[in-house]
This record gives structure tokens, sequence and C-alpha cells, in this order.
């Protein structure tokens, strides 16, 4: 089963208002969440790296005062795409860090098709 | 710049060839690579990791790593339609944090 919950899986929405997208890890913490932009035919792209109780760390490019991200607690990181343009249009995905016995694992959630009209 | 490079494809085999997936990356000091299964519209589903160099096998899938090439391929034996998707490279480097470095993907076409 998924070890990474994503929501909503779609979204549609209107020129200039805003969409919370949320990504909650199951059965373990997460100190940790990446979340990523995916354009048709293209590779992931690291947004940010968003770190529970502190500020995110946004990569090159990526405004953070258009999306903002919030990790209150170990299992809920959620980004907000404000004032949304069609050019925000995207697949949105989130990851998170699962230690294992042998190595650090990346899960994904199911991601979310944003589609501003 | 951290880079990973793969041929877009598409890369068309009939059912029941081996399909052969390549990888190249740009950071030697890179440690850990991964390869992913995403199908159109979802998110990408973990098939292998390797870390060292040689073959790595699991079911029908065999993952290969040459660091002094700086290259990791991935080989699909008995490659069915349902393994039709984009397969996407990713490559860790050295240091505590888990951030990979993602290809562009290869899309696979198995056809009957």
């Amino acid at each position: 089963g998924a070890v990474v919950s994503q929501h909503p899986s779609r979204v549609i929405c209107k020129s200039g208002t805003s969409v919370k997208i949320e990504c909650r890890s199951l059965d373990f913490q997460a100190t940790t969440m990446f979340w990523y932009r995916q354009f048709p035919k293209q590779s992931l792209m690291l947004m940010a790296t968003s770190n529970e109780g502190s500020k995110a760390t946004y990569e090159q490019g990526v405004e953070k005062d258009k999306f903002l991200i919030n990790h209150a607690s170990l299992t809920l990181s959620t980004l907000t795409v404000t004032s949304a343009h069609p050019e925000d249009s995207s697949f949105y995905i989130c990851s998170a860090p699962r230690r294992g016995s042998t190595n650090t694992e990346a899960f994904f959630g199911q991601g979310t098709r944003l589609t501003v009209v | 710049q951290k880079e990973v490079e793969q041929n877009s494809g598409p890369l068309s085999v009939p059912e029941g060839a081996i399909a052969s997936l390549n990888c190249t990356y740009s950071d030697r000091g890179s440690q850990s690579f991964f390869w992913y299964r995403q199908y159109s519209g979802k998110s990408p589903e973990l098939i292998m990791f390797i870390y060292s160099n040689g073959d790595k096998e699991d079911g029908r899938f065999t993952a290969q790593l040459n660091k002094a090439s700086q290259y990791v391929s991935l080989l699909i034996r008995d490659s069915q339609p349902s393994d039709s998707a984009t397969y996407l490279c990713a490559v860790k480097g050295s240091g505590g944090s888990y951030i990979p470095t993602f290809g562009r993907g290869t899309s696979l076409i198995v056809h009957p």
C-alpha cells in the first residue's frame, strides 16, 4: 500500500486563485519532504525541500512567495500555489524519504494534476 | 551542475525481448543509483536501487553499474506490454541528505 499519500489527485482552478496540496507520510515520520514539478515529457524538477519545524529550502528560480510550503508536523507537508496562472499548470509530486535497514528510499505521493484555467 | 542523461526514446521492443535502458551521470562522487518506473499521469515507483559496481538482479530486472564509466543501466527480460512506461534514472551524490537528481526518462514501448 501507499506510504505517502498526496491529495488532491486532480484540481482545476481559476486563474488568480490559490490551491493547497497535502502530502502525508503514512506509518513513518518524515522530517524532510520534497516537492517536485513535472511538465509533460519532462523530468521531475525539484522545487523545494520541506523541513519540519523550519523554513523550506527553495531551488533556484522557484518563487517562495508563490509556492508556500508548510511542514507543521512530522507527517504532513503542504504546498500552496498562490495566485495561480495557466503556466503553473503541471503535475506536482511530493516525496518523503524513509530510512530502511540498508538504504534510505524515497517514496512518492500519487501526484496532483493542477490545471489553471 | 549535476547531470543525469537518458535517451528520451521511445525505445520500442517486441514482447518477450530484452529491453535495455541506459543512463549516464556527471557527478563522479555519486553513491546511489535508482531506477523508477512512471506510467502516464502517475507518480514514479521504485523498481531497483544499486550501490556497488556490477549487476544486481531482481526478477526480470537487472541493474548494472559501472562507476568508472559513470554509467548505469536497467535490463528488462521477457518484456511485457505492461512494462510500457517511462523509466527514470535517479542518482544521489555523497552526503547525508536524500536529494536525488533525476534523468529525463526513457519511454519504453513493448508491442505484442
